[in-house]
Order: structure tokens, then C-alpha cells, then sequence
């Protein structure tokens, strides 16, 4: 089973801030990393699919980037819409995995 | 307007048995593989169950697996979860997904819509 471990856990940033999640896998999953974020009382939603492709619709400040063991989501000029949990998402191997979430705070 | 409808949770002593139902429109459902993935409370997502577009191959997380059957209608556009021996870790939000591609293995893709969810409280 492959094991995706993100960090931080939970992080506190000021709008216009630029943050960045990392996400690492247990072994090699390629390019199979996806992104979602999820809003309380919401569906999550894609946000980054393929650890680079932007999903349709998702606005230009989150980009992703990564391969192999190694992803990064990177919010560019945080918004206050933007408070949220973010998790990562291998499909490369049954059983697929979340990892645990990390929690976005704005002050 | 592409959407997923779930419905079937319910409140549930340890132990019994539940089926989960999720409805498919906006989409021609039988090319999309489709999962189920929960929320339990003060936790984190975790994928439960995917199955491919024509139901021949599904997978499932160790945590439910022998337990939990997932299988799908096309001809009426549905997903199901069948939940048995309960467990009161399996409470939780259940949401049924879409997949952006019609295979589970070798693997699968992102999943691109996700209905509401349907909440499975397990409790004597």
C-alpha cells in the first residue's frame, strides 16, 4: 500500500502569502498525484490533476509540480477564499490514498 | 448539469448491514469509472472502493475489504456500496466520485465530480 504523507499538517498564512504543501509518497508513483480542496460543508473538488495539470476552471494561482516520490502545491498570492484543507491523491496503485489533508488558516 | 446524488446512509448499530446508492446524470455514466471515498469525523478523505466502467475489475482499502461490495447499473446510471459487519471506524460521509477515465487498473485517474454525500452513523 502506498503512503502519502503531507506537510504541514496545518498552517496559518496572510492573504497575498504564498504557500506551498508537500506531499511524498511511500514509493514511485510517477506522475498518478492529484490535488483536491476541500471547504467545510463542500464536495472537495480537483484542483490539480496528473501533479501538474491545472483541472478546467481552477484559477491560475494554484499550480503543481513533482514526479516519482516528491509533489508540491503551490497557492501564489493566497486569497481569503482560498481557507481550506488540501490533499493529495495517488492513483497509481490499488489500494488508492489520500494523504492525511493539510489545513489552510487565514489570518 | 453534470451531478452525482447519494443517498442510503442512515444510523446503524455495529455489526448490521447498509446499502449505499449514488445517482448518476449530466453524464454518459457507463464510460466513467466511479469511486466512493469517506470523511469520518475529525479525520481526514480516504478512498474506499473504485470499480471500472463496465464493473469487471474493482478495488477496495484494506480497512473495508471483505466487508464491502461495490458494484454498479448502467442501464439506470447507479453506483452502490453494500456495507456489512459495520464497524463504528466506518462511520462517516460517504461521496460518490467520478473518475476522469474508464479504467481502475492499471490505474486510474482524478476524480473530476463529486456528489454531496450521504452520511453512516454506526452505533449501538
Amino acid at each position: 500500500e502506498i503512503v502519502l504523507t503531507q506537510s504541514p499538517d496545518f498552517q496559518s498564512v496572510t492573504p497575498k502569502e504564498k504557500v506551498t504543501i508537500t506531499c511524498r509518497a511511500s514509493q514511485s508513483i510517477g506522475s498518478n498525484l492529484h490535488w483536491y480542496q476541500h471547504k467545510a460543508d463542500q464536495s472537495p473538488k480537483l484542483l490539480i490533476k496528473y501533479a501538474s495539470q491545472s483541472f478546467s476552471g481552477v484559477p491560475s494561482r494554484f499550480s503543481g509540480s513533482g514526479s516519482g516520490t516528491e509533489f508540491t502545491l503551490t497557492i501564489n498570492s493566497l486569497e481569503v477564499e482560498d481557507a481550506a484543507t488540501y490533499y493529495c491523491h495517488q492513483s497509481s496503485s490499488l489500494p488508492y490514498s489520500f494523504g492525511q489533508g493539510t489545513k489552510l488558516e487565514i489570518k | 448539469e453534470v451531478q452525482l446524488v447519494e443517498s442510503g446512509g442512515d444510523l446503524v448499530q455495529p455489526g448490521r448491514s447498509l446499502r449505499l446508492s449514488c445517482v448518476a446524470s449530466g453524464f454518459t455514466f457507463e464510460d466513467y469509472a466511479m469511486h466512493w471515498v469517506r470523511r469520518a469525523p475529525g479525520k481526514g478523505l480516504e478512498w474506499v472502493s473504485g470499480i471500472s466502467w463496465d464493473g469487471d475489475n474493482v478495488g477496495y482499502a484494506d480497512s473495508v475489504k471483505g466487508r464491502f461490495t461495490i458494484s454498479r447499473d448502467n442501464a439506470k446510471n447507479s453506483l452502490f456500496l453494500q456495507m456489512n459487519s459495520l464497524r463504528a471506524e466506518d462511520m462517516a460521509l460517504y461521496y460518490c466520485a467520478k473518475d476522469l477515465g474508464q479504467w481502475l487498473t492499471p490505474k486510474a485517474y482524478a476524480m473530476d465530480v463529486w456528489g454531496q454525500g450521504t452520511t453512516v452513523t454506526v452505533s449501538a
